[in-house]
């Protein structure tokens, strides 16, 4: 049961270099997300995607952009990253069930600095 | 959009004691209200939840209970163990046209000690 699975794991750039976070899950769940984590800040939403073929703006969305490419994968894309970026970023999966409810199923984390 | 405050942000107790972690929200029309646990380097589990037309919900050491008057709700964890320290965050849906998305608490860091 590999669930959400994030690559890479770990990643250090230098200021304005570009990168893609990748997230596949096997769970044929509609939605997928994108949070960042930051410590005394919680889990804060980047982007979202309900799902497949839309995409929309989280709480945190500049700097970023996404990519739903079919229903199991969902990209996160630093154009040029900045050394406020440096976080540790979450892709989740969910299926949406009626009243807003349903599991978000979470990856292990992909930890990025910027230099 | 939706407004989620947790308390405490760190808590510390005796294995065996009661922990008690209290958010509150500020959308009255978010109806879906869930717990997840992170443990050290992995992502949040979802441990709990509750939704709007439940007051309270039970689930063997670990309960939550919901005021939608007040607009808070809490998540109990009796007889705790080391293996319950972790970091808490609390979420409640957002309604109306953003009605798929959670947004979470700051989180709490419960340690438990031996």
């Amino acid at each position: 049961n590999a669930g959400v699975t994030q690559t890479p794991k770990f990643q250090v750039l230098k200021t304005g270099q570009s990168m893609t976070l990748q997230c596949a899950q096997d769970m044929n769940h509609n939605s997928m997300y994108w949070y960042r984590q930051d410590p005394g800040m919680g889990l804060r939403l980047i982007y979202y995607s309900a799902s497949e073929g839309t995409t929309d703006k989280g709480e945190v969305p500049n700097g970023y952009n996404v990519s739903r490419l079919n229903k199991r994968e969902f990209s996160l894309r630093l154009e040029s990253a900045a050394p406020s970026q440096t976080s540790v970023y979450f892709c989740a999966s969910r299926e949406l069930l009626p009243a807003n409810t349903g599991e978000l199923f979470f990856g292990e984390g992909s930890r990025l600095t910027v230099l | 959009g939706e407004n989620v405050e947790q308390h405490p942000s760190t808590l510390s107790v005796q294995e065996g004691d009661s922990a008690v972690i209290k958010c509150t929200y500020s959308d009255s029309a978010s109806n879906y209200f869930p717990w997840y646990k992170q443990e050290l380097g992995k992502g949040p589990q979802l441990i709990i939840d509750i939704r709007s037309n439940v007051g309270e919900k039970k689930d063997q050491r670990i309960a939550v209970t919901l005021n939608k008057t007040a607009k808070h709700f809490s998540l109990h964890i009796t007889e705790t163990q080391p293996e319950d320290s972790a970091v808490y965050f609390c979420a409640a849906s957002d309604s109306g046209g953003s009605n798929y998305k959670l947004t979470f608490g700051k989180g709490t860091l419960l340690t438990v000690n031996p």
